[in-house]
């Protein structure tokens, strides 16, 4: 099984600041790395694929960038609706989820 | 657009048995892979099962395997899945995703809002 792993459990950012948030995995997925987020109470949605694609309608602040085993996503300028948990999501070998990130206000 | 609406959730005891059946509507059913994937109460995403735009292909996770059965009816648009010998950490909301391509690694598109299985006595 190919481990994820994010980090930081928690970041604490301000509005309007930027944030980075990681993926590791435990081998090399290539750029089938996937970014979701989630609200309280919603399902999670699709971000960005293939490690840096963003999905139809994700606003242009959200940016992936990573291969292989190291993994970032990037929210320039924080509005207040990106405060959420981030999961990363390998599956170049079937499927398997980070633990998340929680974005929080600072 | 796509629409995946779960049904069947609710409260079961250990040891018993429950279906989940996800509708879809929006996309062409029939060529797409789909998937289950849960999250226990406060907890992360887990994937679960795997199955492919024919239903000539399933995948589980370890700890399913042999209690959990995902299938399909392209006819109908439905996709199931039948759960078996539940356990108390089977507790979860249970998401039907729909994979981007037909048969499987690729990532999931869209989900559903899901499904809440209470496992408890």
């Amino acid at each position: 099984e190919i481990v994820m792993t994010q980090s930081p459990a928690t970041l604490s950012v301000s509005p309007g600041e930027r944030a980075t948030l990681s993926c590791r995995a435990s081998q090399s997925v290539s750029r089938n790395l996937a970014w979701y987020q989630q609200k309280p109470g919603q399902a999670p949605r699709l971000l960005i694929y293939s490690a840096s694609t963003r999905a139809t309608g994700v606003p242009g602040r959200f940016s992936g960038s990573g291969s292989g085993t190291e993994f970032t996503l990037t929210v320039s300028s924080l509005q207040s609706e990106d405060f959420a948990i981030y999961y990363c999501q390998q599956y170049n070998y079937w499927y398997t989820f980070g633990q998340g990130t929680k974005l929080e206000i600072k | 657009q796509v629409l995946l609406v779960e049904s069947g959730g609710g409260v079961v005891q250990p040891g018993g048995s429950l279906t989940l059946s996800c509708t879809a509507s929006g996309f062409n059913f029939s060529a797409y892979g789909l998937h289950w994937v849960r999250q226990a109460p406060g907890m992360g995403l887990e994937w679960m099962a795997f199955i492919r735009y024919d239903g000539a292909a399933t995948h589980y996770v370890d700890s399913v395997k042999g209690r959990f059965t995902i299938s399909r009816d392209n006819s109908n648009n439905r996709l199931f899945l039948q759960m078996n010998n539940l356990r108390a950490d089977d507790t979860a909301v249970f998401y039907c995703t729909k994979d981007a391509g037909t048969s499987g690694n690729y990532y999931f598109d869209s989900w559903g809002q899901g499904t809440l299985v209470t496992v408890s006595s």
